[in-house]
């Protein structure tokens, strides 16, 4: 069967320092691969999303970037990271065999920024 | 564009009562639709799906979500909610890869 890691679960970082945050998927070839972030209260927000090795597709303007150097493994970073960037973030994946298929979700990791 | 909407922020239910949260979406075509449910500190977890056919889809749980074409709508049910369940449930829609979330709806339950 397929999992999904996130790690870490919990990180805080003073404002202006790097952030990676990693998350590898298990039992599964090509998958499609999802960053999203959900701020306090709110909906989920997709940040990024991929569809195979090196491709990259971003949804919204901001301060992070996303890589996928293997497979399965996909990559949330910032150079520098600000205030705003504090929320919760979750990595999903989904099947890449045509519209429709649902995602599935990592346990998600916890940002504050101090 | 695809949108989901959940008109419900926050909902509170007695334990053992019936529970239905509304979900309308916006699309053409027949939509993929789905439900989540969230618990504090964690992530998502599929509760159902909705493709295509019988237009009652039935999930993990004990719940239940039906899809009405004439008013837009797959409001997930269960007849009797257990404690457990005070979580926040997300409904979504999608199309190729990319999912469309509403911006959820959270369950009080009370005992």
């Amino acid at each position: 069967s397929q999992t999904i890691h996130q790690w870490p679960a919990t990180l805080v970082q003073p404002v202006g320092s790097p952030l990676s945050l990693e998350c590898t998927v298990e039992g599964t070839s090509n998958p499609n691969l999802y960053w999203y972030r959900q701020a306090a209260g709110r909906g989920l927000q997709l940040l990024f999303y991929s569809v195979g090795i090196g491709q990259i597709s971003s949804e919204v303007p901001q301060n992070l970037s996303a890589s996928r150097p293997q497979d399965r493994q996909f990559i949330l970073s910032s150079k520098k990271l600000l205030l705003s960037d504090s929320g919760f973030y979750l990595c999903a994946w989904s099947l890449d065999t045509g519209g429709g298929q649902p995602q599935h979700f990592g346990d998600g990791t916890r940002l504050s920024i101090l | 564009a695809q949108s989901v909407t959940q008109p419900d922020i926050h909902i509170t239910v007695s334990e053992g009562a019936s529970l239905e949260l509304r979900c309308n979406y916006s699309y053409g075509a027949t939509p993929y639709l789905f439900w989540y449910v969230q618990s504090p500190g964690q992530g998502l977890q599929l509760l159902l799906k909705y493709f295509s056919g019988d237009t009652l889809v039935q999930g993990i749980k004990g719940f239940e979500a039906e899809f009405k074409r004439s008013q837009s709508s797959f409001n997930l049910r269960k007849p009797s909610v257990h404690w457990s369940d005070a979580a926040e449930y997300f409904c979504a829609t999608g199309t190729a890869s990319k999912l469309t979330f509403g911006t959820g709806t959270r369950l009080q339950v009370t005992l």
